[in-house]
């Protein structure tokens, strides 16, 4: 069975920094990226980045340039984002998921996540 | 950067068919996927590369993708759907994300 655990939830003072865990298991580490999304009670899901367990390579949203940070531990399947300089905005639910990228067929890639892990909270208060 | 847009909110009532749609510049250029999430639930990828089902997803899902508009069509829709879907697409090395729409079964 494949499964993302990830670590428990979190409050921070406004300025600090969170990092959040993700372990996978039932499948090959390396072998898939590791999203992470989060998601502001209220609000739709938000994209933050990608990382490729295997080569490293890694990709964020231009909103978090400066601020995320991912990384892993292969050795134990476990992918990490930290976040800092937290704000009261980044309240919200962290969420890690399993990223699958394709080309069928037309010349477009295909990129969609197919397992997901229960979530982190985040709140960020003083 | 790239965006798709998801109308807020769809209702439909029992038994009848759902049509959700994501818009976005060339989008039938791209594949997409949609997520199903329940309150209190993480996401659940229901169709993949426009209109693929995982296993376990029931068929009465689907999906299309052209032009400019992909769609996720839910028929015999039941009390069970009800929750809020989001489209996906992948550009530039990121993930898109579209701003959910609520589907209501009433």
């Amino acid at each position: 069975q494949v499964l993302l655990v990830q670590s428990g939830a979190e409050v921070e003072k406004p300025g600090a920094s969170v990092k959040v865990s993700c372990k996978a298991s039932g499948y090959t580490f390396a072998n898939y990226d590791i999203n992470w999304v989060r998601q502001a009670t209220g609000q739709g899901l938000e994209w933050m980045g990608w990382m490729n367990p295997n080569s490293g390579n890694r990709r964020h949203a231009q909103k978090f340039q400066g601020r995320v940070t991912m990384t892993r531990d292969s050795s134990i399947s476990t992918a990490y984002m930290e976040l800092s300089s937290l704000t009261s905005e980044d309240t919200a639910v962290y969420y890690c998921a399993r990223g699958i990228g394709v080309t069928p067929g037309r010349g477009a890639y295909s990129y969609y996540m197919d397992v997901w892990g229960k979530g982190t909270a985040v709140t960020v208060s003083s | 950067s790239y965006e798709v847009t998801q109308p807020p909110s769809v209702s439909v009532s029992p038994g009848q068919t759902a049509s959700l749609t994501c818009s976005g510049d060339k989008l039938g250029d791209k594949y997409v996927s949609w997520y199903q999430q329940k309150p209190g639930q993480s996401p659940v990828v229901v169709i993949y590369e426009d209109n693929e089902r995982p296993s376990g997803i029931p068929e009465r899902f689907s999906g299309s993708n052209s032009g400019n508009t992909a769609t996720l069509t839910i028929s015999g829709t039941q009390a069970m759907d009800e929750a809020d879907y989001y489209c996906q697409a992948w550009d530039s090395n990121t993930v898109v994300f579209g701003g959910g729409t609520k589907l209501t079964v009433l």
